[in-house]
């Protein structure tokens, strides 16, 4: 596509509930990043994908929250038993490659949880 | 680990010229990159600087000084439609290539 997609642009759910948000990159974009804003705040580093691997998970707050990018193209960040403070919204980018210089960034995914 | 700060807010008018400033705190380093934000649109690119110096691009230039940790976005002729909030972001740290972003300084252009 044109740029990176993400699906759906909102998303209200009831906390307790399990969630999934849809990334599809720039075709041929090898790297992939799941980041995640609040208000007023930067985007917060979540995960890495180079490829088909998870190359870093270290910015996932805690086993509630999980990626796969089983093709090495779309990714879905999904979240257990959601809770109030997940409410944020969801940003995934990606580059062409390791390494690169620009992060194509979608559009975004507006989590709420009430 | 790393650490990023820049002023929060940011006012000027119109066909003003402003500096945002970044200062960061890394183990390791490779560049430092901006994005501009529109209210609820996506981070845009709009510059790199792995070495030191300054870098143009149209009306937007990025000076960077690793001996400093140390960068700043210059804005040039200010348009209302940059009223935006502005990121600084970092990587390298620990070999690292995934950009860390600093919280943003939000830009209020005035007519």
């Amino acid at each position: 596509g044109a740029g990176v997609s993400q699906t759906p642009s909102n998303k209200v759910t009831e906390k307790g509930k399990y969630v999934e948000l849809r990334c599809d990159p720039i075709s041929g974009h090898t790297a992939l990043y799941w980041y995640r804003q609040s208000l007023g705040q930067g985007p917060e580093f979540l995960i890495y994908f180079q490829g088909t691997g998870a190359a870093d998970d270290s910015g996932l707050p805690n086993d509630r929250f999980f990626a796969v990018r089983p093709e090495g193209s779309v990714s879905t960040l999904k979240i257990q038993r959601t809770e109030r403070g997940d409410s944020a919204v969801y940003l995934c980018a990606s580059m062409r490659e390791q390494g690169g210089t620009e992060a194509f960034f979608g559009q975004g995914t507006r989590l709420t949880v009430v | 680990g790393q650490s990023l700060e820049q002023p929060s807010e940011v006012t000027a008018v119109e066909g003003a010229i402003v500096q945002i400033n970044c200062t960061y705190q890394t183990s390791g380093f490779y560049g430092l990159s901006w994005y501009q934000q529109h209210d609820g649109g996506a981070p845009t690119f709009l510059s790199y600087n792995a070495l030191d110096g300054l870098e143009e691009t149209g009306r937007f230039s990025s000076f960077l000084s690793r001996s400093d940790s140390y960068g700043y976005l210059l804005l040039q002729e200010l348009q209302m439609k940059d009223s935006a909030s502005y990121f600084c972001a970092v990587s390298g740290s620990g070999g690292s290539y995934i950009p860390t972003f600093g919280r943003g300084t939000s830009l209020i252009v005035h007519p």
